[in-house]
This record gives C-alpha cells, structure tokens and sequence, in this order.
C-alpha cells in the first residue's frame, strides 16, 4: 500500500513561528503536493512538485514555501504563522504520469495558530 | 478552467435509504472526474473515479457514480446506506494535462438510525 505520512496530525504555533509541516512518501512517487482544506471552501492547492528541487505555485501560494530536497520528502514552510493559517493541511503524492489521476493522501495536519 | 459544484453541504439519510450526492461539473474539456471520501479527522481516500471508457463507475464500500456529460453531472449513488458511510464526500475535476484537481466544497453525510 502507498504510504503518505505526515509528521504531526495536531499543531499548535504561535503568530509569528516559523512553522514546519513535514510529508514523507514511501513509493517512489514523482508527484507531490500540499493542500489547504477549510470549511466550505473544499481543498485549495498550495504548492506542487514534479521532482526533487522542482515546484510550482498553486492557487494559494501567498505565506508559503516549499523544499523538497529529497524525492521522498516535501515540505511546506510557513515563514511567519498567521492567525488565518490555522488550517488542515494534506500533502498527497502520486506517480509522474498519474499526477492527478491517482494522488494519495495522508492522513492530514490540523495547525492552529494562536 | 474547471470547477465543481456540490449541491448541499449537508445530507441526511437514514440507516438503509438511498444515498444520493450530488456534483456537477464545468469543464471545456473532456474530464476526469472523481470522489474522495474523508473520515473524520482522515486523510482523502479516493471511492471512484471517470476518466475515459464506461460512464457507470463503480468504487469502493457499495458506491457509484455515473458520468452523464449531456447533464455534467456525475453524482454519487449506494443503494442501502450504512452508518459507517457517515462522513465528508468531495468531488473532484480535472483533466489530460491539467495543472490541478479541483475539490468541490464538499458535502457532510449523516446517517439516522
């Protein structure tokens, strides 16, 4: 089975933090990919990447960052928490020439920023 | 550009009824189309999914959906609904080459015992 973990299920920052939201795949994906999801609004796309160093914005790039270092690894950086990014986050992964067709999610991150 | 919509945010049926989700789509190229299920405090995990061939679509848990581009529709269906299909249900759309997947807002199932 495709595994798409996520370090933290609960978060709590603080505004201003520097917040880290780590997400480690274990099937050789190609694809990965950080969403937002917030009530009444669905799942919005932060960032994606295609391949190790590669990225492209999303829909709601703004506040946001991505590393991606290694092909298993994608990480989404918050460079100064925000009282409006308390949020759930799910990273999600999938294969190069499946990007959309078979994404795999994680079990998602609820950050709640104080 | 590509969207969803999903009539309803919040359905409630009772343990045994019919379940019927609604999602319509806008799309000027042909779609992918899918539905995601999400547990509470869950990740998504994908029920079914259209991308090209049959438009009646079974899935996962007793569930189908059925691709009807004359009324870009592609709304969920279970005959016999079960207590533990309560949760969130969301649509998605996208297609070949496509730069996203775009969720619906999603829609809340609630089943009465």
């Amino acid at each position: 089975d495709v595994k798409v973990t996520q370090s933290s299920r609960y978060l709590v920052k603080r505004t201003g933090e520097k917040v880290f939201l780590e997400c480690v795949q274990d099937m050789d994906h190609e694809n990965m990919f950080w969403y937002r999801q917030d009530p009444g609004l669905g799942l919005r796309l932060i960032y994606f990447s295609y391949d190790v160093k590669m990225k492209e914005k999303g829909d709601i790039p703004e506040g946001y960052s991505v590393s991606r270092e290694k092909k298993e690894r994608f990480s989404l950086i918050l460079e100064s928490a925000s009282t409006n990014q308390t949020s759930m986050y799910l990273c999600a992964s999938s294969l190069r020439d499946r990007r959309w067709t078979e994404a795999f999610f994680g079990q998602g991150t609820r950050l709640t920023v104080v | 550009a590509q969207s969803v919509t999903q009539l309803g945010s919040h359905v409630s049926v009772s343990e045994g009824a019919l379940v019927l989700l609604r999602c319509n789509y806008s799309s000027s190229v042909p779609p992918y189309l899918f539905w995601y299920v999400q547990y509470p405090n869950q990740g998504l995990q994908l029920l079914l999914k259209y991308t090209t061939g049959a438009t009646l679509v079974k899935g996962i848990n007793g569930f189908e959906a059925e691709f009807k581009k004359s009324e870009t529709s592609f709304h969920l269906t279970k005959p016999s609904a079960h207590m533990s299909d309560a949760a969130e249900y969301f649509c998605a759309v996208t297609s070949l080459g496509a730069n996203n997947l775009f969720f619906g807002t999603g829609t809340r199932l609630t089943v009465i015992p």
